[in-house]
């Protein structure tokens, strides 16, 4: 596609639940990372992935958070037991490669009621 | 771990001044820095990369240099526009990742 497109842009759930963030990237795009951005703070990095490895995940807060991209392409962010504290806007960008400019997407705006 | 630090702030001026924004990183060890811009609700969109090799670069009405020895970067902004309210956020590129500063929000007064 055009640019990082990320879905859904909003979604509101209740504590304890489950949720799934998916981020398609720009065709092409070998890294992958996401990242958390809570309200006046620059974004925080989570994951970085190449190709379809994780290359680093140092930034995942703990085990209740996990990402996945099985074909090098289409990544999955998935969150259980969410916790109110889980509430930002969860971003991910694209680029060629490491240290490579990297593209965002719009963003999901995860809160956890 | 790397710490970003942008200064000022916010950040207000009226239309046509030229203005620097400014951010300075503890470790000079960076592999490339870049600044971004967002805009509410909105992701970050790419305006300059700097190589760590590289002192500065241009596009348009924007400047930004790199001293990577003293840990600084400044984005100079000339002829300022309304449209040029946002967010501005610098990040260093060093080990596998972006270190975000928390951003300079600008806004630009007709």
């Amino acid at each position: 596609g055009a640019g990082v497109s990320q879905t859904p842009s909003n979604k509101v759930t209740e504590k304890g639940k489950y949720v799934e963030l998916r981020c398609d990237p720009i065709s092409g795009h070998t890294a992958l990372y996401w990242y958390r951005q809570s309200l006046g703070q620059g974004p925080e990095f989570l994951i970085y992935f190449q190709g379809t490895g994780a290359a680093d995940d140092s930034g995942l807060p703990n085990d209740r958070f996990f990402a996945v991209r099985p074909e090098g392409s289409v990544s999955t962010l998935k969150i259980q037991r969410t916790e109110r504290g889980d509430s930002a806007v969860y971003l991910c960008a694209s680029s060629e490669g490491r240290g490579q400019p990297q593209h965002f997407g719009d963003g999901t705006r995860l809160s956890i009621l | 771990k790397q710490e970003v630090t942008q200064i000022p702030a916010a950040l207000s001026v009226p239309e046509g001044e030229n203005l620097v924004l400014n951010c300075s990183f503890t470790d000079s060890a960076i592999y490339n820095l870049q600044w971004f811009r967002q805009d509410p609700g909105k992701g970050l969109t790419s305006l300059l990369l700097i190589q760590s090799s590289q002192r500065e670069q241009t596009s348009g009405r924007l400047n930004a240099s790199l001293d990577k020895s003293s840990g600084r970067s400044t984005l100079y902004i000339a002829a300022s526009q309304p449209g040029d309210s946002a967010t501005y956020l610098c990040a260093v590129y060093a080990g596998n990742q972006f270190y975000f500063g928390t951003g300079t929000s600008l806004t630009v007064i007709p």
